[in-house]
């Protein structure tokens, strides 16, 4: 089956650091992924879509510049937290679909820890 | 819009008795079904998914799912709860587009005791 996978799975750093989350399709080509936020014991959040070769799709709230994503290939796209600080600290998953008519996918995620 | 609900937000049920975790949807079309299961620290691994035809479709780890389109419902069944199944349960709705995200529930939270 289509695996997704997502790298580093945990990562705790400084205020200040910029943090790179790479999210690779292993066995399939993905247009589009999906990058999640989620807070302790809540529900996933969409952050935004990204796109392969094209600029990512942000939702309401989530600060572009904070949060970017490149998608430069078909099996890779990468968010990278910049400059974070500790209410940046969460679980942040991707996700792809390998076809119009198939589900998503989701990476392991990642937890990051901002000290 | 879509919308999913889950009425239930947290579940405690004992080792070896049955299991139904709720689910409504809200959508203008046909919808895509799904339920996946996420244990802690983890991603979401997909249970099962429903497109068409039988609406009542069979999932990993002995789940099941039945579509009730009358009711708007997706309800994830099990019957019997093994210890290892407790977890974070999440009912999502899609649509055909590849490019379009799923959309979530808020999930509810399945604790199995002795």
């Amino acid at each position: 089956g289509a695996v997704v996978s997502q790298h580093p799975s945990r990562v705790i750093c400084k205020s200040g650091t910029s943090v790179k989350i790479e999210c690779r399709s292993l066995d399939f080509q993905a247009t589009t992924m999906f990058w999640y936020r989620q807070f302790p014991k809540q529900s996933l959040m969409l952050m935004a879509t990204s796109n392969e070769g094209s600029k990512a799709t942000y939702e309401q709230g989530v600060e572009k510049d904070k949060f970017l994503i490149n998608h430069a290939s078909l099996t890779l796209s990468t968010l990278t937290v910049t400059s974070a600080h500790p209410e940046d600290s969460s679980f942040y998953i991707c996700s792809a679909r390998d076809g119009a008519d198939q589900p998503q996918h989701f990476g392991d995620g990642t937890r990051l820890s901002i000290l | 819009a879509q919308s999913v609900t889950q009425p239930d937000i947290h579940i405690t049920v004992s080792e070896g008795a049955s299991l139904e975790l709720r689910c409504n949807y809200s959508y203008g079309a046909t919808p895509y079904l799904f339920w996946y299961v996420q244990s802690p620290g983890q991603g979401l691994q997909l249970l099962l998914k429903y497109f068409s035809g039988d609406t009542l479709v069979q999932g990993i780890k002995g789940f099941e799912a039945e579509f009730k389109r009358s009711q708007s419902s997706f309800n994830l069944r099990k019957p019997s709860v093994h210890w290892s199944d407790a977890a974070e349960y999440f009912c999502a709705v899609g649509t055909y587009s590849g490019n379009t995200p799923l959309v979530f529930g808020k999930g509810t939270r399945l604790s199995v005791i002795a």
